[in-house]
Order: structure tokens, then sequence, then C-alpha cells
């Protein structure tokens, strides 16, 4: 099977603008979760999707959003983009939900970069 | 702030040597996985542990979890060049509907030939 697949691998963007982030899921997988990760941070959760229902959420602000098609393609969307959010964002696919235990695969990750 | 937080933070070792580092985590959770991340295949799920499980293991890690302690540890014996990445511990709690993985920080290590 392939992998998950996250496009764009690599975004500069600028402060203010806002982004889409694409991530296709292992087929099969119905459950999409995105991440982001910095180097003081960590990992931090943003959202779950299974179904096309956002099942679970992080402790983000309203600027990070998401959706999940019925193919279980999901997008994530950053508006009005700050410094802060640079950072490498990771979706990862499951057959179910990731909280209950479901084994994630991530895909290689979108790097951005916000000047 | 971090649910997970794995110690140490940071580990060099020689090839064939065995590697131990710990994750602590602050609330009740349903269970706890541990991930690996290098450059070459990115986040990669190593084993789970169910919070009603004390060891498991898969190949050369083996997995302990402690709940009374609130700790897991991730042994790798006999450690490979190969093995050198960034190990990362994610718990899974439930805070009423929601249920999410929380991740530490990472324990990176160094495996040296």
């Amino acid at each position: 099977k392939a992998g998950v697949t996250q496009t764009p691998r690599y975004l500069i963007k600028t402060r203010g603008q806002q982004v889409t982030l694409s991530c296709s899921p292992i087929s099969g997988h119905r459950s999409v979760s995105w991440y982001q990760q910095t180097p003081g941070q960590g990992l931090q959760f943003l959202f779950e999707y299974f179904s096309e229902t956002q099942r679970n959420k992080g402790n983000f602000p309203g600027r990070f959003s998401g959706r999940q098609f019925s193919n279980s393609r999901s997008e994530m969307n950053v508006s009005t983009l700050e410094l802060g959010d640079s950072a490498l964002y990771l979706c990862a696919s499951s057959p179910g939900l990731a909280g209950r235990g479901s084994e994630q695969y991530f895909g290689p990750g979108t790097r951005l970069t916000v000047t | 702030s971090q649910q997970g937080e794995e110690d140490p933070q940071a580990l060099s070792i020689q090839e064939g040597e065995n590697a131990t580092m710990n994750c602590s985590y602050k609330t009740s959770i349903n269970n706890l996985q541990w991930y690996r991340q290098n450059s070459g295949r990115g986040l990669v799920h190593l084993i789970l542990i169910r919070s009603n499980e004390r060891e498991k293991h898969s190949g050369r890690l083996r997995v302990t979890l402690d709940t009374s302690k609130k700790s897991s540890s991730l042994l790798i014996t006999a450690s490979r060049a190969a093995d050198t990445a960034s190990y990362f511990c994610a718990t899974a709690t439930y805070a009423g509907n929601n249920r999410k993985l929380i991740w530490g920080l990472g324990t990176s290590l160094a495996v040296n030939p």
C-alpha cells in the first residue's frame, strides 16, 4: 500500500497570509490526525478527523482549521499566519481513532516557514 | 504542558550497548505508545502498551508500564547505529468526549559505531 502523502513538502509564506496543507491517508484508513512539530514544543496535536467528522481537537486557536473529504483525504488551513506558525506539520492516518490506540502512520510532513 | 516527559533528553551510547529511556506522565491514560523519528524514515510507530499491561516486547524493544508511578520505559537491546533517532512517548488520554494523543519532547539517541 502507498504510504501517507503530504503536499506540499515545503512552503514559505509571509505573515498575514493563509495556507492550505493537504494529506492523503493510506487507502482504507478513516482517521486523519494533524500535528505541529517545533523544536521547543515538540509534537502538538491539532485535530483528528474520522469519517469526515472532527472527533478530537487540541488547544490551538481558531486560525487553525481542517476538514476531511469523503475519500478520507484531509486538508488543514491556517489563516492570518504568524511567525510562530513556522513548523513541521505532520499528518497521520490510522484505521481507527488514534486516541483509542489505533496505530498511526505518519507522512513526511510539510515544512512551513513564515517570514 | 506536556503530558509525556521523556528522560533523558539526550543519550549517547556505543553500538551493542543497551539504551533505556523513560517517559513520565501526569494523568490517567488508556494506552501509551512509543514512536521513533529519524530523518530517513520520518515518524514511525514502535509499540503500544495498554493501561492494563505491564510489559511488552517487540524484537529488540522492551516496554514497561507502571501506572502507579505514571511512568514507562523503553529498552533497546544490542543497539545499532541505525537506532540513532529521537524517541517519543505518546499517551492516549480521555478528557470528556475528547480523546487524543499527547506527546513528550523526546529523547535523542545517538548510537556510535
